[in-house]
């Protein structure tokens, strides 16, 4: 069966700081991956999502970037943190190829920056 | 362009009484339509789907919604809510012509079963 993680669990960081968030897929290969922030706990932002390795689409210009430098792997990053980049991140997956193909979460890292 | 609305940001119900979490959307073509729920600090978790056929589609935990295509909604039932089912639900559309793009999400709705 596929898992997907994500790590850290919980981050807090200075304004300024770098970011490097990490999600990994297990159990399938070749997947679409997904980059999603929720503020406050409600609605969802797609931030990046990608179709294969080095292949990145941005949703929203800001501070953070993605990379894919494997193809199970997905990282989001930040050079330097603002304090609106607080917020639970959330990664997912779906099969490539299928339209009808439901996208799976991982657990989520909550980050606070202070 | 796809769009799916959630009319209530929260929803507040007995435990025992029957519940129902709304979502309308808007798509070209026939949409392929899902529900998800959220516990705090969790991620998302997939309840159920519909792509095609019966319009009443059966999920996880004994959740239930119906497609409606005149009323373009698709609204989320349970029979019988417990206590446990008080969490974040949210709706997602993805059109047949959007290709492998992702879904596009509701506002969220909060449920809240109280006993």
């Amino acid at each position: 069966s596929q898992t997907i993680h994500q790590w850290p669990a919980t981050l807090v960081q200075p304004v300024g700081s770098p970011l490097s968030l990490e999600c990994t897929v297990e159990g399938t290969s070749n997947p679409n991956l997904y980059w999603y922030r929720q503020a406050a706990g409600r609605g969802l932002q797609l931030l990046f999502y990608s179709v294969g390795i080095g292949q990145i689409s941005s949703e929203v210009p800001q501070n953070l970037s993605a990379s894919r430098p494997q193809d199970r792997q997905f990282i989001l990053s930040s050079k330097k943190l603002l304090l609106s980049d607080s917020g639970f991140y959330l990664c997912a997956w779906s099969a490539r190829g299928s339209r009808t193909d439901t996208q799976y979460f991982g657990p989520g890292t909550r980050l606070t920056v202070l | 362009a796809q769009s799916v609305a959630q009319p209530e940001d929260q929803v507040n119900v007995a435990e025992g009484n029957p519940l129902t979490v709304k979502c309308t959307y808007s798509v070209s073509g026939n949409p392929y339509l899902f529900w998800y729920v959220q516990y705090p600090n969790r991620g998302l978790q997939f309840l159920l789907k519909y792509i095609t056929g019966d319009n009443l589609v059966k999920g996880s935990y004994g959740f239930e919604a119906e497609f409606n295509k005149s009323q373009t909604s698709f609204h989320l039932k349970k029979p019988s809510a417990l206590v446990s089912d008080s969490a974040l639900y949210f709706c997602a559309v993805r059109a047949p012509a959007a290709g492998n793009t992702p879904l596009v999400f509701g506002k969220g709705t909060r449920l809240s079963v109280i006993a």
